[in-house]
């Protein structure tokens, strides 16, 4: 299993710039989760999806942050326009609500707004 | 949401065994204990997850009491690769998204040798 994958790993970009981080779910799995973490704020739940539908965005921080899951293999979490405060490591999870509730975390995005 | 309170840090010595307790007053009956890990650079990792009584797994155990308002993850006899940081969480994903698994703040976990 290539468990979740996520791209792109660093990515530096300038402030205004739109940034789209893509993420490949475990195969099979029903759940997933976008999580940003930061020093200041620790691991925050941005947005969970149950079968392609977003189902809480209640933590996606402002309008500049939209999240798509088109099918079950596929989301895209993107900041339009970025700014230096979202500099963060940006994790992708899924899970497999169907037997049980771990959640498999791909490895990040490092993102850098300058 | 069922809030979990764990230590900030600890440190402990290669060959110790360390454990880690996790306060969650108010979980919830269909609730779930889960305990991650988390290495500099790298996302979470399921390390054990359990409901009540001791679980045990290659890499660790956990004990729950009866009331289930706490929880102890035990780490035996631990190497400097264990230096990580150790998440508890509470909570069942359900297909009604009636739950968020929220992490806290961790305890970041120092091994010396």
């Amino acid at each position: 299993d290539a468990g979740v994958i996520q791209s792109p790993r660093h990515e530096v970009t300038e402030m205004g710039q739109e940034v789209t981080l893509r993420c490949k779910p475990i195969s099979g799995h029903n759940s997933l989760f976008w999580y940003r973490q930061t020093m200041m704020r620790g691991l925050e739940l941005l947005i969970y999806f149950n079968n392609n539908v977003p189902i809480d965005d209640s933590g996606m921080p402002e309008d500049r942050f939209s999240a798509k899951m088109p099918n079950a293999s596929f989301s895209t979490l993107k900041i339009q326009p970025s700014e230096p405060r979202d500099s963060a490591v940006y994790f992708c999870a899924s899970s497999d609500t169907n037997s049980g509730n771990t959640i498999y975390f791909g490895e990040g995005s490092w993102l850098t707004v300058v | 949401l069922a809030k979990t309170t764990q230590p900030i840090s600890m440190d402990s010595y290669e060959g110790q065994e360390v454990n880690i307790t996790c306060s969650h007053n108010n979980i919830a009956t269909n609730d779930y204990i889960t305990w991650y890990q988390q290495f500099p650079s790298q996302g979470p990792r399921f390390i054990i997850q359990g409901y009540k009584t001791k679980v045990t797994n290659e890499v660790a155990s956990l004990f729950i009491p009866a009331d289930r308002k706490s929880s102890t993850l035990s780490l035996p006899r631990v190497s400097l690769s264990d230096t990580a940081v150790y998440y508890c969480l509470v909570g069942v994903i359900r297909m009604d998204s009636s739950y968020k698994l929220i992490f806290g703040s961790g305890t970041r976990l120092l091994v010396r040798p």
